[in-house]
């Protein structure tokens, strides 16, 4: 149980295009989702967080203008790289959670398998 | 906010050695922990996890880890590792009452057999 899925896994774009990444939580109801980007050799940064039917909330220095995220419905967050750039090439993650979810008791974290944008 | 430190990036040991993993975190107030593995082509998954109680975790796998609250640590540990083991690990905190977390920058564990 409690498994996220993300598509598609990896994209290659052109410089000035817009590409949107789809976040799913399978097996049970996310209330909350979390998309996380990284660098090569580097860690998780953590971009935003969204509660269904709010607005994200961004992290610091993430422009909210670029990176669009719609959680439309408790089992779908969505990502939008608005006119990507090739900074923007990234490995992009997303995680889920809901009371509940899992074994454990708390709001345990289940990531997908992570997207990779290429942008050329 | 919080910070998360991992002290060896990469580290190679022969099957059946110990292991032992650093981890620091910056933050003053009540925290949870994590430890995350991510075996190659696969999803980052739940190693272990503390929140209050007992200091020393454990978790799948035979791993365990110990949070010293005065160094600010939590420690990933294995007593005899196996080439499976093999992956990136990652420490994480959650504090702050902020939902999301904060990752230290992993550490590449390749295991000889």
């Amino acid at each position: 149980g409690a498994v996220v899925s993300q598509h598609p896994s990896w994209v290659i774009c052109k410089s000035g295009t817009s590409v949107k990444i789809e976040c799913r939580s399978l097996d049970f109801q996310a209330t909350t989702m979390f998309w996380y980007r990284q660098f090569p050799k580097q860690s998780l940064m953590l971009m935003a967080t969204s509660n269904e039917g709010s607005k994200a909330t961004y992290e610091q220095g993430v422009e909210k203008d670029k990176f669009l995220i719609n959680h439309a419905s408790l089992t779908l967050s969505t990502l939008t790289v608005t006119s990507a750039h090739p900074e923007d090439s990234s490995f992009y993650i997303c995680s889920a959670s809901a009371p509940g979810a899992g074994t454990l008791s708390y709001n345990e974290q289940f990531f997908g398998p992570g997207t990779r944008l290429t942008v050329l | 906010a919080q910070s998360v430190s991992q002290h060896n990036h990469h580290v190679i040991l022969s099957e059946a050695a110990s292991l032992e993993l650093g981890c620091n975190y910056s933050y003053g107030g009540t925290v949870n922990l994590f430890w995350y593995v991510q075996y190659p082509g696969q999803h980052l998954q739940l190693l272990l996890k503390y929140f209050s109680g007992d200091p020393l975790v454990k978790g799948i796998k035979g791993f365990e880890a110990e949070f010293i609250k005065s160094k600010f640590s939590f420690n990933l540990r294995k007593p005899s590792v196996q080439w499976s083991d093999t992956a990136e690990y990652f420490c994480a905190v959650k504090g702050g009452g902020a939902d999301g977390l904060t990752f230290g920058k992993g550490t590449h564990l390749i295991i000889q057999p």
